[in-house]
């Protein structure tokens, strides 16, 4: 099976502090994904990566930032966090369909981040 | 664009009747539809797709979903509901066109089981 495991399940910080949610996947896919999930606006994508060092800007990437130094982590970055930043923190993974197979992302556990 | 609908927000059925959660599409060429089930804290679990072939889906724990491409529909059904079922669902469209990298979600539906 899959396993997307994100670092931390919650996570309390400051206004202001710098942030880092890792994420790790364990299946040698090419492409993992950030979204955030609030009540009511379903899943939106922040941050995705296709390959090692290699990024593209998602729907919301404001206030975010991330990091794929290595092909099974991928790092985001709440560069100064605010307390709008509060929200369900979710990492994917997937790679390039094969006939019928793989078209589906995968999913960790989530993180729920709060910003006081 | 991309993009799928889920008009209702919550959905209430007792134990045992046949339960729907609607999803509704757009995209540009062809459709590639999932559903996923979230529980409480959790992340998302897979549960069906549809890339291409039978209308009828058949998925985990029970559940199916029914491609319509004139009505442009991928609805979720089980016929009969357990108080388990009880979670978050989404569907969600992967983008083959413009980049096949995004999947698009809906904004989830609340379904409630009542035993």
């Amino acid at each position: 099976d899959v396993k997307v495991t994100q670092s931390s399940r919650y996570l309390v910080k400051r206004t202001g502090e710098k942030v880092f949610l890792e994420c790790v996947q364990d299946m040698d896919h090419e492409n993992m994904f950030w979204y955030r999930q609030d009540p009511g606006l379903g899943l939106r994508l922040i941050y995705f990566s296709y390959d090692v060092k290699m990024k593209e800007k998602g729907d919301i990437p404001e206030g975010y930032s991330v990091s794929r130094e290595k092909k099974e982590r991928f790092s985001l970055i709440l560069e100064s966090a605010s307390t709008n930043q509060t929200s369900m923190y979710l990492c994917a993974s997937s790679v390039a369909p094969s006939g019928q197979l793989y078209w589906e992302a995968f999913f960790g556990q989530g993180t729920r981040l709060t910003v006081v | 664009a991309q993009s799928v609908a889920q008009p209702e927000d919550q959905v209430n059925v007792a134990e045992g009747n046949p339960l729907t959660v609607k999803c509704t599409y757009s995209v540009s060429g062809n459709p590639y539809l999932f559903w996923y089930v979230q529980y409480p804290n959790r992340g998302l679990q897979f549960l069906l797709k549809y890339i291409t072939g039978d209308n009828l889906v058949k998925g985990s724990y029970g559940f199916e979903a029914e491609f319509n491409k004139s009505q442009t529909s991928f609805h979720l059904k089980k016929p009969s509901a357990l108080v388990s079922d009880s979670a978050l669902y989404f569907c969600a469209v992967r983008d083959m066109v413009r980049n096949f990298n995004k999947f698009y979600f809906g904004s989830g539906t609340k379904l409630n089981v009542k035993p």
